[in-house]
């Protein structure tokens, strides 16, 4: 089946540097991306929806020059998190269309210490 | 409303059947899901119905989804001590296609 590879599964980074977020599709070609960022014991909220070859389109709220998304290619699509805060810790997943749903990553624990 | 709404916690006993509800938004959905969450892991998309059927089972669990009132359910039969997680209702926004999640239910089951 349709699989994302998703990576790292956990980074601890200190406050200020910028940490970059890796999804894969590794027996499709994913045209479009989806970002969703969990907070501890909350639901899914999605933040952006990246296509190949074209800018990411931002939810409300959420801020562009913070969380920039890249999908250069029809395999892979990276979120970076620029100039991190302790606010910005969090659990952040990638999901990919595929057939009749959506194919999830694992998720990125990041910790800004 | 504008959310995907559920109840927020559930408990059980080992053995009994658990039933997860949701109220969904998008009566044009095509399809709406469910993923199980365990603690510190991602999505594991448990099932999922087509918005022309009003019943799927799979083994253990049975989806209800009554689409006059945009009403979905989850049923787990038998339900064990490993199906302790957190539970999502999903659907795809027919106008934009996104997936939008409900909160968010956590079973818990006693032994």
């Amino acid at each position: 089946g349709a699989v994302v590879s998703q990576h790292p599964s956990r980074v601890i980074c200190k406050s200020g540097t910028s940490v970059k977020i890796e999804c894969r599709s590794l027996d499709f070609q994913a045209t479009t991306m989806f970002w969703y960022r969990q907070f501890p014991k909350k639901s899914l909220m999605l933040m952006a929806t990246s296509n190949e070859g074209s800018k990411a389109t931002y939810e409300q709220g959420v801020e562009k020059d913070k969380f920039l998304i890249n999908h250069a290619s029809l395999t892979l699509s990276t979120l970076t998190v620029t100039s991190a805060h302790p606010e910005d810790s969090s659990f952040y997943i990638c999901s990919a269309p595929t057939g009749y749903g959506y194919t999830f990553g694992s998720g990125t624990r990041l910790t800004v210490v | 409303g504008e959310d995907v709404e559920q109840s927020l916690f559930l408990s059980v006993r080992e053995g009994d059947s658990s039933v997860i509800n949701c109220t969904y938004t998008d009566s044009s959905s095509t399809y709406l899901y469910w993923y199980k969450q365990e603690p510190g892991a991602g999505l594991q998309l448990l099932t999922y119905i087509f918005s022309n059927m009003d019943m799927k089972q799979d083994q253990r669990l049975t989806v209800l989804l009554n689409k006059k009132d945009k009403h979905l359910s989850l049923r787990i039969a038998d339900t064990q001590t490993g199906d302790s997680a957190i539970y999502f209702c999903a659907e795809i926004r027919s106008n934009t296609g996104k997936l939008i999640f409900g909160q968010g239910t956590t079973l818990q089951v006693k032994p």
